[in-house]
Protein backbone atom coordinates (compact mmCIF):
# COMPACT_ATOMS: atom_id res chain seq x y z
CA UNK A 1 0.00 0.00 0.00
CA UNK A 2 1.26 3.36 -0.96
CA UNK A 3 0.92 6.02 2.09
CA UNK A 4 0.86 9.34 1.23
CA UNK A 5 2.05 11.61 4.18
CA UNK A 6 0.71 15.61 4.09
CA UNK A 7 2.46 18.59 6.01
CA UNK A 8 1.63 20.65 8.13
CA UNK A 9 -0.96 19.23 9.70
CA UNK A 10 -2.66 21.95 10.34
CA UNK A 11 -1.17 25.74 8.48
CA UNK A 12 -2.46 29.03 9.92
CA UNK A 13 -2.71 31.51 6.98
CA UNK A 14 -3.98 35.02 6.47
CA UNK A 15 -6.67 36.04 4.14
CA UNK A 16 -4.87 37.18 0.97
CA UNK A 17 -1.10 35.52 1.59
CA UNK A 18 -0.53 32.45 -0.43
CA UNK A 19 -0.77 28.81 1.12
CA UNK A 20 1.76 25.72 0.13
CA UNK A 21 0.47 22.44 0.93
CA UNK A 22 2.40 19.25 1.08
CA UNK A 23 1.86 15.68 -0.14
CA UNK A 24 4.71 12.97 -0.05
CA UNK A 25 4.00 9.46 -1.45
CA UNK A 26 5.95 6.58 -0.26
CA UNK A 27 6.84 5.60 -3.47
CA UNK A 28 6.42 7.49 -7.35
CA UNK A 29 2.45 7.43 -8.21
CA UNK A 30 3.69 9.07 -11.37
CA UNK A 31 1.30 11.98 -11.49
CA UNK A 32 -1.69 10.00 -10.61
CA UNK A 33 -2.38 12.34 -7.69
CA UNK A 34 -5.78 14.07 -6.90
CA UNK A 35 -6.71 17.24 -4.24
CA UNK A 36 -9.47 17.61 -2.70
CA UNK A 37 -11.25 20.08 -0.57
CA UNK A 38 -13.20 19.59 2.59
CA UNK A 39 -15.49 21.80 4.27
CA UNK A 40 -17.37 20.74 8.21
CA UNK A 41 -20.47 18.92 6.69
CA UNK A 42 -19.68 18.48 3.51
CA UNK A 43 -18.36 15.87 0.78
CA UNK A 44 -15.30 16.60 -0.50
CA UNK A 45 -14.72 18.24 -3.70
CA UNK A 46 -12.17 17.80 -6.62
CA UNK A 47 -9.78 20.36 -7.00
CA UNK A 48 -6.92 19.07 -9.62
CA UNK A 49 -6.52 15.45 -10.95
CA UNK A 50 -3.05 14.38 -12.74
CA UNK A 51 -0.83 16.47 -10.42
CA UNK A 52 -1.61 20.07 -11.92
CA UNK A 53 -5.15 19.79 -13.81
CA UNK A 54 -8.13 22.24 -12.26
CA UNK A 55 -11.50 20.26 -12.25
CA UNK A 56 -14.55 22.04 -13.98
CA UNK A 57 -15.23 25.04 -11.84
CA UNK A 58 -12.20 25.22 -10.07
CA UNK A 59 -10.63 29.11 -9.38
CA UNK A 60 -7.66 29.89 -11.41
CA UNK A 61 -5.69 30.63 -7.46
CA UNK A 62 -6.15 26.92 -7.06
CA UNK A 63 -2.87 25.12 -8.97
CA UNK A 64 -0.58 21.77 -8.28
CA UNK A 65 2.55 20.72 -9.73
CA UNK A 66 4.76 17.44 -8.81
CA UNK A 67 5.67 13.96 -9.72
CA UNK A 68 6.52 11.14 -8.20
CA UNK A 69 6.95 11.74 -4.88
CA UNK A 70 6.85 14.96 -3.94
CA UNK A 71 3.23 17.05 -4.87
CA UNK A 72 1.91 20.43 -3.59
CA UNK A 73 -1.08 22.67 -3.98
CA UNK A 74 -0.60 26.24 -3.84
CA UNK A 75 -3.50 28.58 -3.51
CA UNK A 76 -2.28 31.98 -4.50
CA UNK A 77 -4.21 34.63 -2.48
CA UNK A 78 -6.70 32.48 0.35
CA UNK A 79 -10.01 33.48 0.03
CA UNK A 80 -12.41 33.37 2.86
CA UNK A 81 -14.00 30.36 1.55
CA UNK A 82 -10.61 28.47 0.97
CA UNK A 83 -10.35 27.65 4.56
CA UNK A 84 -10.88 24.04 4.66
CA UNK A 85 -8.99 20.55 5.27
CA UNK A 86 -7.42 20.10 1.96
CA UNK A 87 -6.47 15.76 0.97
CA UNK A 88 -4.35 14.42 -1.48
CA UNK A 89 -4.63 11.00 -3.02
CA UNK A 90 -2.75 8.43 -5.71
CA UNK A 91 -4.60 6.65 -8.05
CA UNK A 92 -1.41 5.08 -9.61
CA UNK A 93 -1.94 1.95 -7.31
CA UNK A 94 -4.33 -0.46 -6.05
CA UNK A 95 -5.64 0.42 -2.95
CA UNK A 96 -6.51 4.23 -3.54
CA UNK A 97 -4.63 6.11 -1.17
CA UNK A 98 -5.63 9.39 0.83
CA UNK A 99 -3.25 11.09 2.65
CA UNK A 100 -4.58 12.67 6.71
CA UNK A 101 -5.28 16.03 5.74
CA UNK A 102 -4.03 19.45 5.97
CA UNK A 103 -6.14 21.80 8.05
CA UNK A 104 -6.09 25.18 6.39
CA UNK A 105 -7.30 27.90 9.39
CA UNK A 106 -7.37 31.16 9.04
CA UNK A 107 -4.18 33.18 11.12
CA UNK B 1 -25.78 17.05 -14.63
CA UNK B 2 -24.74 13.12 -12.39
CA UNK B 3 -25.52 13.59 -8.81
CA UNK B 4 -25.14 10.45 -6.57
CA UNK B 5 -27.34 9.72 -3.34
CA UNK B 6 -26.38 7.14 -0.90
CA UNK B 7 -29.57 5.77 1.22
CA UNK B 8 -29.56 2.93 3.93
CA UNK B 9 -29.21 2.23 7.43
CA UNK B 10 -28.21 4.74 9.94
CA UNK B 11 -27.88 1.70 13.11
CA UNK B 12 -26.35 -0.88 12.27
CA UNK B 13 -25.95 -3.71 15.43
CA UNK B 14 -22.20 -4.95 15.95
CA UNK B 15 -21.40 -7.93 13.83
CA UNK B 16 -23.86 -7.20 11.45
CA UNK B 17 -24.01 -6.06 8.10
CA UNK B 18 -23.95 -2.98 7.00
CA UNK B 19 -25.83 -2.51 3.33
CA UNK B 20 -25.74 0.84 1.47
CA UNK B 21 -26.87 1.96 -2.07
CA UNK B 22 -26.28 5.02 -4.06
CA UNK B 23 -28.72 6.01 -6.57
CA UNK B 24 -27.10 7.64 -9.47
CA UNK B 25 -29.50 10.45 -11.28
CA UNK B 26 -28.61 12.20 -14.62
CA UNK B 27 -26.57 9.93 -15.99
CA UNK B 28 -25.60 6.23 -16.87
CA UNK B 29 -24.13 3.99 -14.32
CA UNK B 30 -22.88 1.93 -17.59
CA UNK B 31 -20.87 4.82 -18.66
CA UNK B 32 -17.08 4.58 -18.54
CA UNK B 33 -16.52 5.47 -15.04
CA UNK B 34 -15.84 3.28 -11.87
CA UNK B 35 -18.14 4.00 -9.00
CA UNK B 36 -16.53 3.76 -5.19
CA UNK B 37 -17.61 3.48 -2.14
CA UNK B 38 -15.29 5.99 0.57
CA UNK B 39 -15.52 6.15 3.99
CA UNK B 40 -14.28 8.97 6.79
CA UNK B 41 -14.48 7.71 10.74
CA UNK B 42 -16.12 10.98 12.82
CA UNK B 43 -13.09 13.81 12.93
CA UNK B 44 -11.02 11.29 10.84
CA UNK B 45 -9.81 10.98 7.42
CA UNK B 46 -10.91 9.45 4.41
CA UNK B 47 -10.62 5.69 3.19
CA UNK B 48 -11.50 4.20 0.22
CA UNK B 49 -13.12 0.66 0.79
CA UNK B 50 -13.52 -0.32 -2.94
CA UNK B 51 -14.93 0.53 -6.66
CA UNK B 52 -17.00 -1.05 -9.54
CA UNK B 53 -17.62 -1.20 -12.94
CA UNK B 54 -20.79 -1.52 -14.70
CA UNK B 55 -19.48 -4.86 -16.06
CA UNK B 56 -19.59 -6.04 -12.38
CA UNK B 57 -15.67 -5.94 -11.91
CA UNK B 58 -14.39 -4.82 -8.27
CA UNK B 59 -11.60 -3.42 -6.56
CA UNK B 60 -11.33 -4.01 -3.32
CA UNK B 61 -8.82 -2.30 -0.43
CA UNK B 62 -7.11 -5.47 1.29
CA UNK B 63 -7.76 -4.19 4.44
CA UNK B 64 -11.62 -4.82 3.97
CA UNK B 65 -11.78 -7.13 1.29
CA UNK B 66 -12.96 -10.19 3.59
CA UNK B 67 -15.85 -7.89 4.77
CA UNK B 68 -16.87 -6.42 1.88
CA UNK B 69 -19.18 -6.69 -1.56
CA UNK B 70 -19.91 -4.22 -4.03
CA UNK B 71 -22.55 -4.85 -6.37
CA UNK B 72 -24.17 -2.79 -9.64
CA UNK B 73 -27.79 -3.12 -10.61
CA UNK B 74 -27.78 -1.81 -14.18
CA UNK B 75 -31.62 -2.18 -14.41
CA UNK B 76 -32.07 0.76 -11.59
CA UNK B 77 -28.99 2.59 -12.20
CA UNK B 78 -27.69 1.97 -8.75
CA UNK B 79 -24.37 0.39 -7.11
CA UNK B 80 -24.29 -0.98 -3.56
CA UNK B 81 -22.18 -1.83 -0.58
CA UNK B 82 -22.30 -4.93 1.63
CA UNK B 83 -19.68 -4.79 4.93
CA UNK B 84 -20.06 -7.54 6.89
CA UNK B 85 -19.27 -8.32 10.56
CA UNK B 86 -19.65 -5.32 11.66
CA UNK B 87 -17.88 -3.36 14.65
CA UNK B 88 -17.66 0.17 16.50
CA UNK B 89 -14.59 0.65 14.34
CA UNK B 90 -16.93 0.58 11.01
CA UNK B 91 -18.75 3.73 12.43
CA UNK B 92 -18.53 6.66 9.72
CA UNK B 93 -19.93 8.75 6.64
CA UNK B 94 -20.01 6.63 3.98
CA UNK B 95 -20.02 8.36 0.56
CA UNK B 96 -20.21 7.21 -2.86
CA UNK B 97 -17.93 9.09 -5.73
CA UNK B 98 -17.71 8.43 -9.46
CA UNK B 99 -14.14 7.78 -10.62
CA UNK B 100 -12.72 8.22 -13.94
CA UNK B 101 -11.80 4.84 -16.14
CA UNK B 102 -8.13 5.32 -15.96
CA UNK B 103 -7.94 8.49 -13.58
CA UNK B 104 -9.44 7.16 -10.27
CA UNK B 105 -9.73 10.77 -9.42
CA UNK B 106 -13.39 11.50 -7.79
CA UNK B 107 -15.28 14.22 -9.68
CA UNK B 108 -18.68 13.27 -7.66
CA UNK B 109 -19.18 12.69 -4.51
CA UNK B 110 -22.56 11.62 -2.65
CA UNK B 111 -23.34 13.79 -0.12
CA UNK B 112 -22.57 10.74 2.38
CA UNK B 113 -25.04 9.21 4.99
CA UNK B 114 -23.86 8.60 8.77
CA UNK B 115 -23.66 4.83 10.01
CA UNK B 116 -23.03 3.63 13.57
CA UNK B 117 -22.52 0.62 14.98
CA UNK B 118 -23.95 0.12 18.18
CA UNK B 119 -26.32 -2.23 20.37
Amino acid sequence: EIVMTQSPATLSVSPGERATLSCRASQSVSSNLAWYQQKPGQAPRLLIYGASTKATGIPARFSGSGSGTEFTLTISSLQSEDFAVYYCQQYNNWPLTFGQGTRLEIK
Amino acid sequence: QVQLQESGPGLVKPSGTLSLTCAVSGGSISSSNWWSWVRQPPGKGLEWIGEIYHSGSTNYNPSLKSRVTISVDKSKNQFSLKLSSVTAADTAVYYCARGGYSARAFDIWGQGTMVTVSS
